[in-house]
């Protein structure tokens, strides 16, 4: 039963342009939704959040949107940089702060 | 040190043997985290602490995963009788404050069980 998805493994951007991922959720007692990025032979490191009882996050060249109606997010990263190349994880957060995380976006960004 | 600590980084074990994972939370961190990650996937929640108490195991696959925390500070995730399937990165993660949502992760231990 995986509560939280990410349909696209892997997704390609020119630096300069904007890199979308996308996320969905099937249990609705999830009330904090976050992104991590995560390098190769690295720990997975925050990135951004939004409570559920937002519908926009942002910090400098990122943002999450939150649909709750569609249980979708999505990050927004623009302008994108090659430095930004890593896998992203979505994240939605139950009681105690036990995260459950999707399968993984690995962005790649060309220069 | 300023970030969770895990050791060992690699460990390769034979199918049945018992390993015993090390993680050093940053100091200060009531809560901490064991989470798995298999390859291509998210990491996977296994057990919970906050303090010394095992405040969510349900996590945790089978009765061959066992975790303590005994002075609410350094963890060790002990699995017996270890499979094949167990291999995997083991991801251990502290935070501060267990309503922030966001947790500091180690570099992970990676098991290889041939």
């Amino acid at each position: 039963d995986q509560q939280v998805k990410q349909n696209s493994p892997s997704l390609s951007v020119q630096e300069g342009r904007i890199s979308i991922l996308n996320c969905d959720y099937t249990n609705s007692m999830f009330d904090y939704f976050l992104w991590y990025k995560k390098y190769p032979a690295e720990g997975p490191t925050f990135l951004i959040s939004i409570s559920s009882i937002k519908d926009k996050n942002e910090d400098g060249r990122f943002t999450v949107f939150l649909n709750k109606s569609a249980k979708h997010l999505s990050l927004h990263i623009v302008p994108s940089q090659p430095g930004d190349s890593a896998v992203y994880f979505c994240a939605a957060r139950r009681a105690g702060n036990m995260l459950t995380f999707g399968g993984g976006t690995r962005l790649m960004v060309k220069p | 040190g300023a970030g969770v600590s895990q050791t060992p980084s690699n460990k390769v074990t034979e199918k049945g043997k018992y390993v015993e994972l090390r993680c050093d939370p940053i100091s200060g961190h009531t809560a901490l985290y064991w989470y798995r990650q298999s390859l291509g996937q998210g990491p996977e929640f296994l057990i919970y602490f906050q303090g010394t108490g095992a405040a969510d195991d349900s996590g945790l696959p089978n009765d061959r995963f066992f975790a303590v925390r005994p002075e609410g500070s350094v963890s060790t995730l002990k699995i017996q009788r270890t499979e094949r399937g167990d291999s995997a990165v083991y991801l251990c993660a502290s935070s501060p404050d267990r309503n922030t949502g966001e947790l500091f992760f180690g570099e992970g231990s990676r098991l290889t069980v041939l």
